[in-house]
């Protein structure tokens, strides 16, 4: 199993370019997630889904866009980024099995840099 | 609004040394307390994990001590090794949100020999 899957790894926009970034699981987890993470900020969440179909706003949701149309892919696009939007996107995901302490499994990162 | 406060932001340990990662957290409706360890270039992985039921949890060199009166929760790494120089996370979340966590900013750990 190759666990999620993030692409791409890398890349440079300049400002008001627009770009989609595609995150993949293969362990038919319900729960997926994107995150961004800055210097001294921690992880913060930008929205969510909670199944095919789902998408709901986190703590920082402003300026992206989501969509769920497969259980296992989960999109975040950027309609015209700002450099305020340069950081490190990470997509978890995690089951509803509670019992499983909610554990997400996340992604290696796409590094975004706006210029 | 920071809900989860960890500190230090930066810790510097001897080899062998214990490390203390410490954390606040504010909504009493929180009953789910992991730990995520990150190495550089990598994603955050679940370390260990306690629920206010018990006060302390302990996985080989990692444990969790959990005050749920001050509302803190803190990750000791015992005989600290060069391997485990990384970023810490703590994060909690409410019972019933769907696994919505709130993390801390992290710690950077670095362990010398």
């Amino acid at each position: 199993n190759a666990g999620v899957t993030q692409t791409p790894k890398f890349r440079v926009l300049k400002t008001g370019q627009s770009m989609t970034l595609l995150c993949a699981q293969d362990m038919n987890h319900e729960y997926m997630y994107w995150y961004r993470q800055d210097p001294g900020m921690g992880l913060r969440l930008i929205h969510y889904s909670v199944g095919e179909g789902t998408t709901a706003k986190g703590e920082v949701p402003d300026g992206y866009n989501v969509s769920r149309l497969k259980k296992q892919n989960f999109l975040l696009g950027l309609e015209s980024a700002a450099p305020s939007q340069t950081s490190v996107y990470f997509c978890a995901s995690s089951t509803l099995e509670f019992s499983t302490y909610n554990e997400q499994f996340f992604g290696p990162g796409t590094r975004l840099t706006v210029l | 609004q920071q809900q989860v406060k960890q500190s230090p932001q930066s810790l510097i340990v001897q080899k062998g040394g214990i490390s203390i990662i410490n954390c606040a957290y504010e909504n009493t409706a929180f009953d789910y307390f992991p730990w995520y360890q990150q190495f550089p270039g990598k994603g955050p992985a679940l370390l260990i994990a306690i629920r206010p039921d018990v006060s302390e949890k302990k996985e080989g060199r990692f444990t969790i001590s959990f005050n749920k009166s001050a509302k803190q929760f803190s990750l000791h790494i015992m005989d600290s090794q060069p391997g485990d120089s990384a970023t810490y996370f703590c994060a909690s979340t409410p019972a019933g949100t769907a696994s919505k966590l709130t993390f801390g900013t992290g710690t950077r750990l670095q362990v010398t020999l």
